[in-house]
């Protein structure tokens, strides 16, 4: 069945420092979504892609869907305390299915 | 104004006891969902509901069991606690069956097993 990999499953950097979230699916995928998740809160969509090569940005994240529409990043340019969660990438298919998250620490 | 909520917030409980959570959502939205998340963060679909039709029922043991009497409201009922049931349980909506859509989720409701 569909499976989304995403790596890394932890990662700490230093207030400022830039932070990368990897996905890969073992099929091509029909969109791509993230999501955010604040500790203690709920997964909260940021943004969708749907064509390949698709590059998005809000404000100091960046959001890439690769060109074979089977991987996906979310780039976070220096990171501040407000960035702190996890981040979910989900696959759509014939369901959405979730990747396991990247926690991200943010040091001060 | 809350879009999906759920009740309760948190929920303790022994083993072997009978619970239900409630879910509801006031946005118009044909398909709700049930996940569960683990102490790793890891999000696990269990069930999803269109237009109070089961469409998605993962690998859970049948001592789960969700009701949808409306398409605004998906409860979940769990038989027979057990330690491995303690977990974060999320409910979702989406505006229709299909993966373009996205999905709103609920506060979660926080179940602990002793």
């Amino acid at each position: 069945g569909q499976q989304v990999m995403q790596i890394p499953q932890y990662q700490h950097v230093q207030e400022g420092e830039d932070f990368t979230t990897y996905c890969n699916s073992s099929t091509t995928l029909s969109n791509i979504q993230w999501y955010k998740q604040r500790p203690g809160g709920h997964p909260v969509f940021l943004i969708q892609l749907v064509k390949s090569g698709e590059v998005k940005k809000q404000k100091r994240l960046t959001f890439q869907f690769g060109e074979a529409k089977k991987n996906s990043s979310l780039h976070i340019t220096a990171t501040q305390t407000t960035d702190v969660g996890t981040y979910f990438c989900a696959g759509g298919g014939n369901k959405l299915v979730f990747g396991a998250g990247t926690i991200l620490r943010v040091k001060s | 104004d809350t879009a999906v909520s759920q009740t309760p917030k948190y929920l303790v409980t022994q083993m072997g006891n009978d619970k239900s959570i409630k879910c509801e959502q006031n946005l118009g939205h044909d398909t709700m969902y049930w996940y569960k998340q683990d102490s790793k963060k890891f999000l696990k679909i269990m069930f999803s509901y269109n237009n109070k039709e089961l469409i998605i029922n993962e690998t859970v043991p049948n001592r789960f069991s969700p009701k949808s009497p409306d398409k605004a409201h998906l409860n979940l009922h769990i038989n027979s606690l057990e330690l491995g049931d303690s977990a974060v349980y999320f409910c979702a909506s989406s505006h229709a069956d299909r993966s373009s859509y996205e999905q709103y989720f609920g506060p979660g409701t926080r179940l602990t097993v002793t």
